[in-house]
């Protein structure tokens, strides 16, 4: 069974780096069929895409995010993870990751639970 | 920046068909955009619904259906029930490789 997980730590201070993982079980990240997703959904709002990373390093990033968004993945933990600077409050949002089968289009068909991230000092 | 326009809310009856709208700042949506629908309940993940159009998901009711109304990506419930009392959201894809989501329409069934 395919599944995501994210982790990482749910309260980060203002102006410093947000890490998260995404554990990927049931499907390798190296595949070339799948692009792997960041997205995120401040409370009571909108989702939001943040960026992808694809083929093992290639990536691409919301425009207004990607100054300060890096996505990276580590093929031996099959894990692919989302680094976010200089934090605000305006941060502060439920993110998750996902997968986009490219056999099929170009969508999100697996998702994770989500995991919420609080800025605040 | 490209903005994606959904309906903030819509009611509609049990066993009533309703009709959610996806429209582009600038332009017209059209398949290349390849327009995907997402369902979210609160505090939960969203659930993929329609891809490509107007492809369902595994295991998505045939209630459920997508089409381009106009210069729109549209879905459609049709025999509307309780449990589709959500959030829905389209996504559109980009040129550029990017995606953005719709702004989200809530829907409750009354």
């Amino acid at each position: 069974q395919v599944q995501l997980q994210e982790s990482g730590p749910g309260l980060v201070k203002p102006s410093e780096t947000l890490s998260l993982t995404c554990t990927v079980s049931g499907v390798s990240v190296s595949s070339d069929v799948y692009f792997w997703s960041w997205i995120r959904q401040p409370p009571g709002k909108g989702l939001e895409w943040i960026g992808y990373i694809y083929n093992s390093g290639n990536t691409n990033y919301n425009p207004s995010l990607k100054s300060r968004v890096a996505i990276s993945v580590d093929t031996s933990k099959n894990q692919f993870s989302l680094k976010l600077t200089s934090l605000t409050a305006a941060d502060t949002a439920v993110y998750y990751c996902a997968r986009e089968f490219l056999l099929e289009g170009r969508y999100f068909d697996l998702w994770g639970r989500g995991t919420l991230v609080t800025v605040s000092s | 920046q490209t903005v994606v326009t959904q309906e903030p809310s819509f009611s509609v009856s049990p066993g009533g068909t309703v009709t959610l709208t996806c429209g582009l700042s600038s332009g017209s949506v059209s398949t290349s955009y390849y327009p995907s629908w997402y369902q979210q309940t609160p505090g939960q993940a969203p659930r993929t619904l329609i891809y490509s159009t107007n492809t369902r998901s595994s295991g998505v009711p045939d209630r459920f259906s997508g089409s381009i109304l106009g210069n729109k990506a549209a879905l459609t419930i049709t025999g509307a029930q309780a449990d589709d009392e959500s959030d829905y959201y389209c996504v559109l894809f980009l040129g550029s490789g990017s995606f953005v989501f719709g702004t989200g329409t809530k829907v409750t069934v009354l």
